[in-house]
Protein backbone atom coordinates (compact mmCIF):
# COMPACT_ATOMS: atom_id res chain seq x y z
CA UNK A 1 0.00 0.00 0.00
CA UNK A 2 1.05 3.43 -0.98
CA UNK A 3 1.53 5.82 2.60
CA UNK A 4 3.18 8.04 4.31
CA UNK A 5 3.26 8.06 7.92
CA UNK A 6 3.81 11.53 9.94
CA UNK A 7 5.62 11.05 13.25
CA UNK A 8 7.56 13.62 15.85
CA UNK A 9 4.73 16.25 16.39
CA UNK A 10 3.82 16.48 20.55
CA UNK A 11 3.51 19.53 23.16
CA UNK A 12 6.26 22.00 22.83
CA UNK A 13 6.77 25.42 24.58
CA UNK A 14 6.90 28.62 22.94
CA UNK A 15 10.61 29.05 21.62
CA UNK A 16 11.69 25.40 21.40
CA UNK A 17 12.34 22.99 18.39
CA UNK A 18 10.52 19.79 17.19
CA UNK A 19 11.95 17.59 14.07
CA UNK A 20 8.93 16.23 12.26
CA UNK A 21 9.89 12.71 10.56
CA UNK A 22 7.20 11.12 7.18
CA UNK A 23 8.44 8.13 5.88
CA UNK A 24 7.10 6.79 2.83
CA UNK A 25 6.16 2.96 2.02
CA UNK A 26 4.75 1.17 -1.42
CA UNK A 27 7.07 3.98 -3.06
CA UNK A 28 10.70 5.13 -3.99
CA UNK A 29 10.58 8.72 -2.27
CA UNK A 30 13.87 9.72 -4.27
CA UNK A 31 11.50 10.23 -7.46
CA UNK A 32 8.85 12.64 -6.01
CA UNK A 33 8.52 15.99 -4.92
CA UNK A 34 7.48 16.46 -1.38
CA UNK A 35 5.77 19.09 0.65
CA UNK A 36 4.54 19.50 3.98
CA UNK A 37 1.43 21.18 4.64
CA UNK A 38 -0.13 22.37 8.29
CA UNK A 39 -3.67 23.38 9.23
CA UNK A 40 -4.14 25.25 12.53
CA UNK A 41 -7.26 23.75 14.60
CA UNK A 42 -10.85 24.48 13.15
CA UNK A 43 -8.68 26.57 10.38
CA UNK A 44 -7.61 26.00 6.61
CA UNK A 45 -4.72 24.43 4.82
CA UNK A 46 -1.74 26.22 4.78
CA UNK A 47 1.50 25.08 2.36
CA UNK A 48 4.51 25.32 4.44
CA UNK A 49 7.58 24.08 2.61
CA UNK A 50 8.76 22.09 -0.18
CA UNK A 51 11.74 20.01 -1.36
CA UNK A 52 12.73 18.64 -5.44
CA UNK A 53 13.74 15.18 -5.68
CA UNK A 54 17.42 15.40 -5.47
CA UNK A 55 17.29 17.73 -2.55
CA UNK A 56 18.35 20.97 -5.28
CA UNK A 57 15.79 23.20 -4.36
CA UNK A 58 14.20 23.90 -1.37
CA UNK A 59 10.97 26.54 -0.50
CA UNK A 60 9.25 27.90 2.39
CA UNK A 61 6.62 29.79 3.24
CA UNK A 62 7.35 33.54 4.58
CA UNK A 63 5.58 32.63 7.75
CA UNK A 64 8.17 29.87 8.44
CA UNK A 65 11.21 31.20 6.58
CA UNK A 66 14.66 31.06 8.85
CA UNK A 67 12.65 28.98 11.38
CA UNK A 68 11.83 25.69 9.91
CA UNK A 69 14.25 23.40 7.37
CA UNK A 70 13.04 20.75 5.45
CA UNK A 71 15.22 17.92 4.35
CA UNK A 72 15.07 14.49 2.86
CA UNK A 73 16.95 11.12 3.33
CA UNK A 74 16.08 9.13 0.04
CA UNK A 75 17.93 6.45 1.12
CA UNK A 76 15.50 5.67 4.07
CA UNK A 77 12.92 6.96 2.28
CA UNK A 78 12.18 9.82 4.65
CA UNK A 79 11.33 13.31 4.64
CA UNK A 80 11.61 15.74 7.69
CA UNK A 81 11.30 19.14 8.78
CA UNK A 82 13.05 20.92 11.44
CA UNK A 83 10.91 23.45 13.21
CA UNK A 84 13.06 25.87 15.62
CA UNK A 85 11.74 29.26 17.57
CA UNK A 86 8.10 27.80 17.86
CA UNK A 87 4.95 30.38 18.14
CA UNK A 88 1.95 29.40 19.25
CA UNK A 89 0.90 30.56 15.36
CA UNK A 90 2.86 26.87 14.69
CA UNK A 91 0.20 24.99 16.76
CA UNK A 92 -1.39 22.73 14.03
CA UNK A 93 -1.86 19.02 12.67
CA UNK A 94 1.36 19.02 9.77
CA UNK A 95 0.98 16.63 6.75
CA UNK A 96 3.31 15.33 4.31
CA UNK A 97 2.73 15.35 1.26
CA UNK A 98 4.10 13.64 -2.17
CA UNK A 99 3.54 14.86 -6.01
CA UNK A 100 5.24 13.94 -9.31
CA UNK A 101 6.83 17.65 -9.67
CA UNK A 102 6.50 20.91 -8.01
CA UNK A 103 3.61 21.56 -10.52
CA UNK A 104 1.78 18.87 -10.03
CA UNK A 105 -0.93 18.00 -7.40
CA UNK A 106 -0.18 16.29 -4.10
CA UNK A 107 -1.68 12.92 -4.51
CA UNK A 108 -0.91 10.88 -1.76
CA UNK A 109 -1.29 12.52 1.85
CA UNK A 110 0.05 11.21 5.31
CA UNK A 111 -2.47 11.03 7.95
CA UNK A 112 -1.12 14.39 9.80
CA UNK A 113 0.71 14.51 13.22
CA UNK A 114 -0.41 17.27 15.49
CA UNK A 115 2.00 19.87 16.64
CA UNK A 116 0.66 22.22 20.01
CA UNK A 117 3.09 25.31 20.91
CA UNK A 118 1.94 26.20 24.70
CA UNK A 119 3.21 27.60 27.73
CA UNK B 1 -1.52 34.77 -5.81
CA UNK B 2 -4.70 35.00 -2.94
CA UNK B 3 -7.52 32.43 -3.79
CA UNK B 4 -10.72 33.48 -2.54
CA UNK B 5 -13.60 30.53 -2.58
CA UNK B 6 -17.48 31.32 -2.59
CA UNK B 7 -19.77 30.41 -0.82
CA UNK B 8 -18.01 29.65 2.85
CA UNK B 9 -20.50 27.34 3.63
CA UNK B 10 -23.45 25.96 1.86
CA UNK B 11 -26.73 23.91 2.68
CA UNK B 12 -27.77 21.17 0.22
CA UNK B 13 -29.82 18.26 0.27
CA UNK B 14 -29.15 15.06 -1.28
CA UNK B 15 -29.73 14.73 -4.79
CA UNK B 16 -29.18 18.28 -5.47
CA UNK B 17 -27.08 19.98 -7.34
CA UNK B 18 -24.19 22.21 -5.89
CA UNK B 19 -21.11 24.70 -7.74
CA UNK B 20 -18.40 26.32 -5.91
CA UNK B 21 -16.30 28.93 -7.13
CA UNK B 22 -12.42 29.45 -6.62
CA UNK B 23 -11.40 33.02 -7.88
CA UNK B 24 -7.70 33.81 -8.40
CA UNK B 25 -5.99 37.14 -7.64
CA UNK B 26 -4.06 36.86 -11.10
CA UNK B 27 -4.05 34.37 -13.84
CA UNK B 28 -3.22 30.93 -13.05
CA UNK B 29 -3.70 29.05 -16.84
CA UNK B 30 -5.63 25.93 -15.31
CA UNK B 31 -2.90 25.24 -12.72
CA UNK B 32 -5.68 24.81 -10.52
CA UNK B 33 -6.44 21.64 -7.96
CA UNK B 34 -9.48 20.84 -5.39
CA UNK B 35 -9.47 19.11 -2.18
CA UNK B 36 -12.09 17.08 -0.53
CA UNK B 37 -11.73 17.17 3.42
CA UNK B 38 -13.37 15.56 6.18
CA UNK B 39 -13.52 15.99 9.76
CA UNK B 40 -10.28 14.37 11.20
CA UNK B 41 -9.19 13.26 8.00
CA UNK B 42 -6.45 14.45 5.30
CA UNK B 43 -7.36 16.03 2.39
CA UNK B 44 -8.29 13.60 -0.67
CA UNK B 45 -7.56 15.34 -4.17
CA UNK B 46 -10.24 14.82 -6.58
CA UNK B 47 -9.34 17.34 -9.40
CA UNK B 48 -6.22 18.91 -11.08
CA UNK B 49 -5.69 20.73 -14.39
CA UNK B 50 -8.67 22.47 -13.41
CA UNK B 51 -10.74 19.84 -15.02
CA UNK B 52 -9.24 16.93 -14.85
CA UNK B 53 -10.68 14.04 -12.32
CA UNK B 54 -8.22 11.77 -9.94
CA UNK B 55 -8.62 8.11 -10.97
CA UNK B 56 -11.03 6.90 -8.78
CA UNK B 57 -13.29 9.82 -7.86
CA UNK B 58 -16.61 9.78 -8.95
CA UNK B 59 -17.91 10.97 -12.06
CA UNK B 60 -20.60 13.23 -10.66
CA UNK B 61 -17.81 15.41 -9.54
CA UNK B 62 -16.13 17.91 -12.44
CA UNK B 63 -14.35 20.71 -12.56
CA UNK B 64 -14.29 23.90 -14.70
CA UNK B 65 -12.39 27.04 -15.57
CA UNK B 66 -9.37 29.09 -16.72
CA UNK B 67 -7.36 32.11 -15.85
CA UNK B 68 -8.58 33.55 -12.97
CA UNK B 69 -12.45 31.93 -12.43
CA UNK B 70 -12.90 28.39 -11.45
CA UNK B 71 -15.11 26.13 -10.51
CA UNK B 72 -16.02 22.64 -8.85
CA UNK B 73 -19.55 21.08 -9.74
CA UNK B 74 -21.27 18.15 -7.84
CA UNK B 75 -24.00 16.95 -10.11
CA UNK B 76 -26.04 14.86 -7.69
CA UNK B 77 -25.17 14.75 -4.11
CA UNK B 78 -24.18 11.84 -1.82
CA UNK B 79 -24.38 11.74 1.04
CA UNK B 80 -20.71 11.08 1.96
CA UNK B 81 -19.83 14.19 -0.03
CA UNK B 82 -20.83 16.59 2.86
CA UNK B 83 -17.74 18.01 3.39
CA UNK B 84 -15.11 21.00 2.95
CA UNK B 85 -13.68 21.81 0.03
CA UNK B 86 -10.31 23.15 -0.81
CA UNK B 87 -9.01 24.81 -4.01
CA UNK B 88 -4.93 25.41 -4.55
CA UNK B 89 -2.82 26.95 -6.93
CA UNK B 90 0.96 25.42 -7.64
CA UNK B 91 2.08 28.14 -10.27
CA UNK B 92 3.94 29.55 -8.39
CA UNK B 93 5.57 29.67 -4.91
CA UNK B 94 4.13 30.41 -2.14
CA UNK B 95 1.93 27.46 -3.01
CA UNK B 96 -1.94 28.96 -2.04
CA UNK B 97 -5.00 27.15 -0.80
CA UNK B 98 -8.41 28.95 -0.62
CA UNK B 99 -9.62 29.00 2.51
CA UNK B 100 -12.40 26.40 1.95
CA UNK B 101 -16.39 26.04 1.57
CA UNK B 102 -17.96 24.17 4.10
CA UNK B 103 -20.62 21.64 2.93
CA UNK B 104 -23.18 20.73 4.78
CA UNK B 105 -26.57 18.99 5.07
CA UNK B 106 -29.75 20.53 4.63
Amino acid sequence: EVQLVESGGGLVKPGGSLRLSCVASGFTLRTYHMNWVRQAPGKGLEWVSSITSSSSYRFEADSVRGRFIISRDNTKNSLFLQMNSLTVDDTGVYYCTRASSGYEPPDIWGQGTLVAVSS
Amino acid sequence: IQLTQSPSSLSASVGDRVTITCRASQGISSDLTWYQQKPGKAPKLLIYAASTLQSGVPSRFSGGGSGTDFTLTISSLQPEDFATYYCQQLTTYPITFGPGTRLEIK
